[in-house]
């Protein structure tokens, strides 16, 4: 089955390393999203890509980068880990239809990380 | 600016128990509304949007445009609907961004 997946699953560290997580899928679309989900906060869009020359800010990206090295993969990096970081984040694909405003989001699993 | 508002964090119900789940919107443009679930262990996905106008897992919800809300809506509550349930909006211009709320987390208890 086509699949969205992400590693690592789990990753603690300490304040000021830098830390990327990776992003992979095999649905074909063109188009992909970092999230950072927060208790009481919901998810939150920190980087969208809509294919690998499109890179986008969402509404979090200070102290985040990202790389769209293919277009099944979409980095997001951490230059210098804080502890606020520390929350779950989630890669998400879409495919837009052609003359269509409607896309459905497909999720990874997530990663929490933990910034100590 | 465009929000999304959840306003309960946790509504516990008993099974059979009718529920609503709560979301409002702002937007001033004509705005695409969904519901997302997370089952324990398992991944954000899709349950239902606004333009298809279903049912699924007997859920429903409706676009009420003069109060800006989307609530989502079971008649008879059942133990495995407890999940966290996020509202999310995407605006106009094919963007695929999506605005989520804060999330509600049911519990339907036997």
């Amino acid at each position: 089955d086509a699949d969205v997946t992400q590693t690592p699953r789990n990753r603690i560290t300490k304040t000021g390393k830098r830390i990327m997580l990776e992003c992979s899928q095999t649905k074909g679309h063109d188009r992909m999203y970092w999230y950072r989900q927060d208790p009481g906060l919901g998810l939150r869009l920190i980087y969208y890509s809509f294919d690998v020359k499109d890179i986008n800010k969402g509404e979090i990206s200070d102290g985040y980068s990202v790389s769209r090295q293919a277009q099944a993969k979409f980095s997001l990096s951490l230059e210098s880990a804080i502890p606020n970081q520390t929350a779950l984040y989630f890669c998400a694909t879409s495919d837009l239809a052609s003359g269509s405003s409607y896309n459905e989001q497909f999720f990874g699993p997530g990663t929490r990380l933990t910034v100590l | 600016a465009q929000r999304v508002t959840q306003p309960e964090k946790l509504l516990s119900v008993f099974k059979g128990a009718p529920v609503e789940l709560k979301c409002n919107y702002s937007y001033s443009g004509s705005p695409e509304l969904f519901w997302y679930v997370q089952y324990s262990r398992q991944r954000l996905q899709l349950l239902l949007r606004h333009i298809s106008r279903e049912s699924i897992k007997g859920f429903t919800a409706d676009l009420n445009k003069g109060e800006t809300s989307f609530h989502l809506k079971k008649p008879f509550a059942q133990e495995e609907d407890s999940a966290m349930y996020y509202c999310a909006l995407s605006g106009s211009g094919n963007t695929g961004k999506l605005i989520f709320g804060q999330g509600t987390t049911l519990q339907v208890k036997p």
